[in-house]
């Protein structure tokens, strides 16, 4: 089935210390992939998105994320981390196919001083 | 401002009764998808819909119903069939020309069954 997969259910990491949250995907070609960012009880806000081109991606709130065809991934990346970004983040991917856009399970960031 | 809209933001429903959430939008986008979101879960597809009186199910479909008769408007009823419908239910909208298809959610609706 195309999916996208987020391994990890919970990560937490120090202030000011780097990031990196796992995302694979499985779809027969390139999907437009995102990453989304959800508050306690609030929606989902998009912090980028991969259509094609360039493989690194920059998004809102210094966040960035690299296409690797070769692994199936799209890993988002942050180089210092600050308190305000324990949230949950999902990876998703948007299939033409059957017009169907999919999320991971997410990934909740905790941040700790 | 453009943006999406979901009402209530709590909703409480007897068991055996029906309810419907509200789904609007301004952002004259084609596609509009309600997801269900339960904890360690994810958000699970319920219906989605491309274009105006056309809908397709999710991945969760049975025990919730919807309509599209306003490129704005999308409510989401939860049927007495849905055996656990407690959960947040978000609802976004997309457009599907151009090089975007990215979503853009509504604040969500919280119901509970009591």
């Amino acid at each position: 089935a195309q999916s996208v997969t987020q391994p990890d259910i919970h990560i937490t990491v120090s202030e000011g210390a780097s990031l990196e949250l796992r995302c694979n995907y499985s779809y027969g070609a390139t999907p437009y992939l995102f990453w989304y960012v959800q508050s306690p009880g609030q929606g989902l806000q998009l912090l980028l998105k991969y259509f094609s081109g360039d493989t690194l991606v920059q998004g809102i709130k210094g966040f960035e994320a690299e296409f690797k065809r070769s692994q199936s991934s799209f890993n988002l990346r942050k180089p210092s981390v600050h308190w305000s970004d324990a949230a949950e983040y999902f990876c998703a991917g948007y299939n033409f196919g059957n017009e169907k856009l999919t999320f991971g399970t997410g990934t909740r960031l905790t941040i700790i001083p | 401002d453009g943006g999406i809209t979901q009402s209530p933001k709590y909703l409480f429903r007897k068991e055996g009764q029906n309810v419907t959430l509200s789904c609007e939008q301004n952002l004259n986008h084609d596609a509009m998808y309600w997801y269900r979101q339960d904890p360690g879960q994810g958000l699970r597809l319920i219906y989605y819909s491309q274009i105006v009186n056309d809908f397709q199910k999710g991945d969760i479909a049975e025990g919730y119903s919807v309509s599209r008769e306003k490129k704005e408007s999308f409510p989401l009823t939860v049927t007495s069939a849905q055996k656990n419908p407690t959960a947040f239910y978000l609802c976004a909208s997309s457009g599907l020309t151009g090089v975007t298809t990215e979503a853009f959610f509504g604040q969500g609706t919280r119901l509970t069954v009591v």
